[in-house]
Order: C-alpha cells, then sequence, then structure tokens
C-alpha cells in the first residue's frame, strides 16, 4: 500500500505567509517524518514526531500528527525565499525502512 | 556536520553496462539505504543493510541489484546489467539507530543516466 500521500501537490505563497502541507497514510506508523529537497539535491531531514506525540516544533516548523485519522501536517511560518523547494513525509513502521509520499512543491513567491 | 558522500555525482552508462555506485555513511551509523527517484517522481526504497546483511528489500531490488560494504567504509550499490528504466538519482542514506528514533541522512545522489 502507498505511505504518505501528500496534498497539494504544488503551493505557491507570498514571502512573509504560512505555508501548510498536509500528508496522510494508511498503515501504521513507528514515526513520521519530514524532508526537504531543493531542486536536483539530495534530501535533508527536517523533524520526526513519534506515533504518541501530537506536535511538535523545530524553528519555524511545526508538525502534527493525527493517528486517528492518518494524517500530518508540516506549517511553515513566517515563509523566506529559501524555503523554496519539495517536501516530503515519509513514514516509518517497524520495517527497517522509511516510506516516501510524492511530496509537495512549495514556492514561495517574493 | 558530518555527511553522506555519494561518488560520482553523475554516471552515463550504455544499457547492459554493469554500474557501481558509491556512498561512505557517516562513521558511527549502523544502517545504510538506497533509495531512487525517476525524475520528478516520487523518492522509492530500493534497499536496507544491517551488520553486513540485507535487512529489506523493496520489488525494484531484483537480481540485478547488490549492495555491499566492502570495507568497512564504503557502501555500495550495484546494478549487473542496466535497462534504460534504471535512469535515475540514486540516493544513499545512513543511520544511527534505524528507523524508530532518528532520521535519515542522505547523500546529494548519484544521477544515473542510461543510454
Amino acid at each position: 500500500s502507498q505511505q504518505g500521500e501528500e496534498d497539494p501537490q504544488a503551493l505557491s505563497i507570498q514571502e512573509g505567509e504560512n505555508a501548510t502541507m498536509n500528508c496522510s497514510y494508511k498503515t501504521s506508523i513507528n514515526n513520521l517524518q519530514w524532508y526537504r529537497q531543493n531542486s536536483g539535491r539530495g534530501l535533508v531531514h527536517l523533524i520526526l514526531i513519534r506515533s504518541n506525540e501530537r506536535e511538535k516544533h523545530s524553528g519555524r516548523l511545526r508538525v502534527t500528527l493525527d493517528t486517528s485519522k492518518k494524517s500530518s501536517s508540516l506549517l511553515i511560518t513566517a515563509s523566506r525565499a529559501a524555503d523554496t523547494a519539495s517536501y516530503f513525509c515519509a513514514s516509518g513502521n517497524r520495517d527497517d525502512k522509511i516510506i516516501f509520499g510524492k511530496g509537495t512543491r512549495l514556492h514561495i513567491l517574493p | 556536520e558530518p555527511e553522506v558522500t555519494q561518488t560520482p555525482s553523475h554516471q552515463v552508462t550504455q544499457m547492459g553496462q554493469e554500474v557501481i555506485l558509491r556512498c561512505v555513511p557517516i562513521s558511527n551509523h549502523l544502517y545504510f539505504y538506497w533509495y531512487r527517484q525517476i525524475l520528478g517522481q516520487k523518492v522509492e526504497f530500493l534497499v536496507s543493510f544491517y551488520n553486513n546483511e540485507i535487512s529489506e528489500k523493496s520489488e525494484i531490488f531484483d537480481d540485478q541489484f547488490s549492495v555491499e560494504r566492502p570495507d568497512g567504509s564504503n557502501f555500495t550499490l550495484k546494478i549487473r546489467s542496466t535497462k534504460l528504466e534504471d535512469s535515475a538519482m540514486y540516493f544513499c542514506a545512513s543511520s544511527q539507530s534505524g528507523v524508530a528514533n532518528y532520521g535519515y541522512t542522505f547523500g546529494s545522489g548519484t544521477r544515473l543516466t542510461v543510454v
């Protein structure tokens, strides 16, 4: 089954606004992770939230997890041009791997 | 900050040829992974490796693929006979403790082009 389906697929916002991306998954998880990928580059780990956590913050990032709805959201506050990238959620369960979603392409407009 | 290093950054190969993609994981990490990303598509899991053996592999990771940790620092992915559809970005990753508590550290990738 597919894990980690993000929406929207693409998002354009003005610099300074908040960006919210959502992720849904299908099976039980141990944790949910978010990664950023700049065009043509590698994936950078942003934040990990465990299945027994509901919310986590890291700088301008806020992640929520609702295991009853099998969904997570990533909020980037006060967006900057440098936040332009693709954002992926990835689900980790008891297997030794994480499974990525298709990603949200975020574009910050000046 | 420690990095995962991948070489080469770009490789072009003829269909049917063997390629070896190389990775140097972070030195105190114990879990190693290969993922691939076909242009514009999602990042797909290929294989995980722990304690000198494969711990998980996907349907993509068929008999044409193999992994090795030959010398305690390098971690390689070999594709024995490349196909056009193997063209993709290949990412190596490592982790301290597997999936449970830590995120993965990814390398910058090797862009493989099969012609």
